[in-house]
């Protein structure tokens, strides 16, 4: 079982829309969490991170965390194609490890 | 301006043939990692290193070495290339460790024939 699981995807939702992309570890030692934007052809960057049972939000992302249910999720409310990329979920305990990324499309 | 530069950007080799990507940042971090990102299988950690002469393995560290001289520095070098090691590689550096913002060069296409 990999560490870090994410739907492959890809997702295709409508300019305007909520996209969900989530996220499960399965290391209960893992203490932080981080999602990761990455473009095409580009190397990944820093959008979230999260550390406490519960929601953060920040902008027009939130994150989610769970950590009974060892789940991780990121919302994109108002999708802009400009948020079509593949969003990378890292779990942090001694190492970082990252999921295989989950491919968003946003249709104009 | 803060950044990591890795080179060669893109590299096609031979079996065999020993090459090194370098890797630099400008940001006095102390934490610096490589990852290869393969389709699928997301990026996995090659070596990491905390500090100056301090590397330690990752999760596939095998076919690969580094060295930590300077603080700036973390070169990736493949002693005996095989095709199995072509893959997109990433440099990082943070200032917090695992606990902080991955900071990602630009990558380097390897592909090894």
């Amino acid at each position: 079982q990999k560490e870090v699981e994410q739907n492959s995807g890809p997702l295709s939702v409508p300019e305007g829309a909520i996209a969900s992309l989530n996220c499960t570890y399965s290391d209960r030692g893992s203490q932080s969490f981080f999602w990761y934007r990455q473009y095409s052809g580009k190397s990944p960057e820093l959008i979230m991170f999260i550390y406490s049972n519960g929601d953060k939000e920040d902008g027009r992302f939130t994150a989610q965390l769970n950590k009974a249910s060892q789940y991780v999720s990121l919302l994109i409310r108002d999708s802009q194609p400009s948020d079509s990329a593949t969003y990378l979920c890292a779990a942090n305990d001694y190492k970082l490890s990252f999921g295989a990324g989950t491919t968003v499309t946003v249709r104009a | 301006e803060a950044q990591v530069t890795q080179n060669p950007r893109y590299l096609i080799t031979v079996t065999g043939k020993k090459l090194t990507v370098t890797c630099s940042q400008n940001m006095n971090h102390e934490y610096m990692s490589w990852y290869r990102q393969d389709p699928g299988l997301g990026l996995r950690q090659i070596y990491y290193s905390m500090n100056v002469e301090v590397t330690d393995k990752g999760d596939v560290p095998e076919g690969y070495k580094v060295s930590r001289k300077e603080k700036r520095n973390f070169p990736l070098i493949l002693e005996s290339p095989s095709p199995n090691q072509t893959s997109l590689y990433f440099c990082a550096s943070s200032r917090q460790g695992i606990e902080g913002e991955q900071y990602f060069g630009p990558g380097t296409r390897l592909t090894v024939t």
